[in-house]
C-alpha cells in the first residue's frame, strides 16, 4: 500500500492568514494526488485533484502544488467557512489511500 | 444536481450482518465506478471497495476482504455494500462516492453518509 503522511496533525489560524499542509507519499505518485475538505456532518468535498488542478466550484484561494512524494496545500487568505479537517488522497493506485488529516481550527 | 443517498445504517449485534445502499441521481449512473469509504468515530477516512461501471470488477481494503461484497444495479442506480461478520472496528459512518475509473479513484461526488453502530 501507498502510505501519505499528513503534517501537521493539526494547526490553529486566524482568518485571514496563509495556511500551508504537507503531504508526503510512500513512494512516486506522479501527481495522482487529491484533496479533500472535511467538517463536521457534512460530506467530504474534492478541492484539489491532479495535485494542483481546482475542481470546479473550489475557491481560488485553495492551490495544490508537488509530484512525485511531496505535496502541498496552501489555503490564502484563510477564511471562517475554511475551518475544517483537510485530507490528501492518493489516486494513483486503484487501493486508494488517505493522509491522516489535518485540523485547522480557530487562533 | 449530482445526488448520492445512503440507506439501510443502524445498531447491528456483533458477527451480524447489513446491508447498505446508495441511489444516485442527476448524473449517468451506470458510467462511473462507485465507491464506499469510512469514517470511524473520531478517525480518518478509509477506503473500503470498489465496483467497475458495468459492474464486472470490484476491488476490497485489507480490513474487509472476504467479509464485504460491493454490488450495482444500474438498472436502478443503486450501490450496494453487503457487511457480514460485523465487529466493532467497522463502526462508522459510511459513504457511497463516484470516479470517473474504478482505476483512479478521484471522488468527485460524496454521499451525506450513513451511519453504522456495532455493538451488542
Amino acid at each position: 500500500d501507498i502510505q501519505l503522511t499528513q503534517s501537521p496533525p493539526s494547526l490553529s489560524a486566524s482568518v485571514g492568514d496563509r495556511v500551508t499542509i504537507s503531504c508526503r507519499a510512500s513512494r512516486n505518485i506522479d501527481t495522482y494526488l487529491n484533496w479533500y475538505q472535511k467538517k463536521p456532518g457534512q460530506a467530504p468535498k474534492l478541492l484539489i485533484y491532479g495535485a494542483s488542478t481546482l475542481q470546479s466550484g473550489a475557491p481560488s484561494r485553495f492551490r495544490g502544488s508537488g509530484s512525485g512524494t511531496d505535496f502541498t496545500l496552501t489555503i490564502s487568505p484563510l477564511q471562517p467557512e475554511d475551518f475544517a479537517t483537510y485530507y490528501c488522497q492518493q489516486s494513483y493506485s486503484t487501493y486508494c489511500t488517505f493522509g491522516q488529516g489535518t485540523k485547522v481550527e480557530i487562533k | 444536481q449530482v445526488r448520492l443517498v445512503e440507506s439501510g445504517g443502524g445498531v447491528v449485534p456483533p458477527g451480524r450482518s447489513l446491508r447498505l445502499s446508495c441511489v444516485g441521481s442527476g448524473f449517468t449512473f451506470r458510467t462511473q465506478a462507485m465507491h464506499w469509504v469510512r469514517q470511524a468515530p473520531g478517525k480518518g477516512l478509509e477506503w473500503v471497495a470498489v465496483i467497475s461501471d458495468d459492474g464486472k470488477d470490484d476491488y476490497y481494503s485489507d480490513s474487509v476482504k472476504g467479509r464485504f461484497l460491493i454490488s450495482r444495479d444500474n438498472s436502478k442506480n443503486t450501490l450496494y455494500l453487503q457487511m457480514s461478520s460485523l465487529s466493532a472496528e467497522d463502526s462508522a459512518h459510511y459513504y457511497c462516492a463516484n470516479s470517473h475509473s474504478a482505476h483512479e479513484p478521484k471522488f468527485d461526488y460524496w454521499g451525506q453518509g450513513i451511519l453504522v453502530t456495532v455493538s451488542s
